[in-house]
């Protein structure tokens, strides 16, 4: 099976600008989880999507949002960038989201400016 | 109680060694913590997994000790090789149906041949 795909890999941004991540998960996981990574805050939990529906959210403000498709695919969106927002967002899927595996693709890298 | 504390920051351990990675929770809702390796570039990959019924578990050259009085955790990397030197972060997550995973702040392992 294919692994977990992230598109873009790597995009830089301006301050103000807004910006859409997609991630597509392995075949047959319906669960999609985003991760932002910070060298200073570590791998903070966004939000969790599973069968079109949040069902968990992390701690960070209205400014990210993110949805899920009928094929399990998932967009994240932050709106109104800020410096801060310069980070490596993971996407990781697994089949039901519980007590289960979850399995990461590689990241998109967005550098703020 | 949503945290997740790891340490050292960094290790620096001799080929053929044992690497030492330590990690204790407060939330005692959680109960399952997997392990996850980071290469540079790369999006984490579970390495190995426990749940706290088990006390430990051991999978090739890595085990996970598991205290559940003290809300502690390891890992062990055992004959620890070049190929190891990579990013460990320890993380947890809630019983019930989630995915969201709280991780630790990360750990970078260097082996020295």
């Amino acid at each position: 099976k294919a692994g977990v795909t992230q598109t873009p890999r790597y995009l830089i941004k301006t301050r103000g600008q807004q910006v859409t991540l997609s991630c597509s998960p392995i075949s047959g996981h319906r669960s999609v989880s985003w991760y932002q990574q910070t060298p200073g805050q570590g791998l903070q939990f966004l939000f969790e999507y599973f069968s079109e529906t949040q069902r968990n959210k992390g701690n960070f403000p209205g400014r990210f949002s993110g949805r899920q498709f009928s094929n399990s695919r998932s967009e994240m969106n932050v709106s109104t960038l800020e410096l801060g927002d310069s980070a490596l967002y993971l996407c990781a899927s697994s089949q039901q989201g519980n007590q289960e595996t979850q399995y990461f693709g590689p990241g998109t890298r967005l550098l703020v400016l | 109680q949503q945290q997740v504390k790891q340490s050292p920051q960094s290790l620096i351990v001799q080929k053929g060694g044992i690497s030492i990675i330590n990690c204790a929770y407060e939330n005692t809702a959680f109960d399952y913590f997997p392990w996850y390796q980071q290469f540079p570039g790369k999006g984490p990959a579970l390495l190995i997994a426990i749940r706290p019924d088990v006390s430990e578990k051991k999978e090739g050259r890595f085990t996970i000790s598991f205290n559940k009085s003290a809300k502690q955790f390891s890992l062990h990397i055992m004959d620890s090789q070049p190929g190891d030197s990579a990013t460990y972060f320890c993380a947890a997550r809630g019983s019930g149906n989630t995915g969201k995973l709280i991780f630790g702040q990360g750990t970078t392992l260097q082996v020295k041949p």
